[in-house]
Order: C-alpha cells, then sequence, then structure tokens
C-alpha cells in the first residue's frame, strides 16, 4: 500500500538554528500537509499546499516557517530559527482532491529543540 | 473557536470485548468526521469516516455513530484485540477546506 514517508525520525537541532524536515507524499496525490503533535496535547494544522502554494496556514505558521515543493516528490518544512517550544512530533500528509477527505499521514519526525 | 474534545482520556478493555470510545465537537458546521488510531511511534491512521448527512457508518469491526443533535461522534469497536491499543483521535472538517481539527485522544489498553 503507498504511503507517505519523512525523514529523517528525528531531529535534534539546538535554538535558533534552521532546520528542514522532509516528506515524500503518496505520488499521485495533489494535497499536502504538515501537521504538528507537542507531546500530551492535540495534533494541529500548520499549513496545506497545493499547486505550489499554500492554500490554507494556521496562526502557528509565523513567518519562521516555510514550506516548498523543490521537485515532483519532495515536499518540505522550513523552521528558519528554532525555538524550545518547536519541539514537537511534525506529521506530513497527502490527499487526492483537498476537500473532505481522509488524510494520509507519515510516521512523522521528532523534533527535539535544545 | 471550532474545539473537539473527547470524554475519556482512557479506557481499558479486557480481549474480547466491545469498545466505546466517546468524541463532543463544538462547531455545528462541521460536516465531516474521521477517526484515527496512532500505535506509538507512528502517524495516525485513518480508521473511518462519516459525513453529516449520515448518523451511522460501519466497516470492518468498526462503527461510528454520529449526533448532530448534541454534537456527538463515537467510535465502536467489536471483539476488542489487543492489536487494538492505540491512542484513538477523532477529527472534524468544515466544508471551507481540508484543515482538520483533532482532539486530545483517549488512550485505549486491551486487557488480554
Amino acid at each position: 500500500e503507498p504511503e507517505v514517508t519523512q525523514t529523517p525520525s528525528h531531529q535534534v537541532t539546538q535554538m535558533g538554528q534552521e532546520v528542514i524536515l522532509r516528506c515524500v507524499p503518496i505520488s499521485n496525490h495533489l494535497y499536502f500537509y504538515w501537521y504538528r503533535q507537542i507531546l500530551g496535547q492535540k495534533v494541529e494544522f500548520l499549513v496545506s499546499f497545493y499547486n505550489n502554494e499554500i492554500s490554507e496556514k494556521s496562526e502557528i505558521f509565523d513567518d519562521q516557517f516555510s514550506v516548498e515543493r523543490p521537485d515532483g516528490s519532495n515536499f518540505t518544512l522550513k523552521i528558519r530559527s528554532t525555538k524550545l517550544e518547536d519541539s514537537a512530533m511534525y506529521f506530513c500528509a497527502s490527499t487526492v482532491q483537498g476537500m473532505e477527505e481522509k488524510l494520509f499521514f507519515g510516521s512523522g519526525t521528532q523534533l527535539s529543540v535544545l | 473557536g471550532e474545539s473537539v474534545g473527547l470524554h475519556l482520556p482512557t479506557l481499558s478493555v479486557q480481549e474480547g470485548d466491545n469498545s466505546i470510545i466517546n468524541c463532543a465537537y463544538s462547531n455545528s458546521a462541521s460536516d465531516y468526521f474521521i477517526w484515527y488510531k496512532q500505535e506509538s511511534g507512528k502517524g495516525p491512521q485513518f480508521i473511518i469516516d462519516i459525513r453529516s448527512n449520515m448518523d451511522k457508518r460501519q466497516g470492518q469491526r468498526v462503527t461510528v455513530l454520529l449526533n448532530k443533535t448534541v454534537k456527538h461522534l463515537s467510535l465502536q469497536i467489536a471483539a476488542t484485540q489487543p492489536g487494538d491499543s492505540a491512542v484513538y483521535f477523532c477529527a472534524e472538517n468544515i466544508d471551507t477546506g481540508n484543515q482538520f481539527y483533532f482532539g486530545t485522544g483517549t488512550s485505549l489498553t486491551v486487557i488480554p
């Protein structure tokens, strides 16, 4: 069964450093998402992306965050200057149509900011 | 704002019994709901979905019930197995995009 893959599974970084989290969505999907989950808390929406541009973003997704689809397969989340409170599990997800459709999630990248 | 919450943070059931996990949502405009299962170290896995024009949907060993009057969603798992042990989230979607709002999650433990 096709799946969303994310790398790395764990990322440790120093506060203020830039990190890039990588995702390979399912190949025929057109809509891509990043969610995050702080330990013990809800899964929270960050951003959705379609046709090479952001379609929705939450309040969490401030100027420190950016997303990119640099080629036909990868979808990345960049945090420019990490803060302690960015420590969380980051999930990438994708869908075919983007509306009222189940999200397929990757296994996540655990980001730890020290 | 929208909120999705779960009535019980933990649930323990005997293997073979049925499980019921509940979820309350607050936005009456929500029209699509999904139950996800999350095992340790993995991403959320789709279990079953339901649209607001339905009040019940059945899958393999799972049933979702939707009560729009009281804004309540439940997941029933029949003949619960040890492999069902996980955290279960409900998520709601409003027909303005594909942003989902997730509940906190209920941790289900199946006792052999």
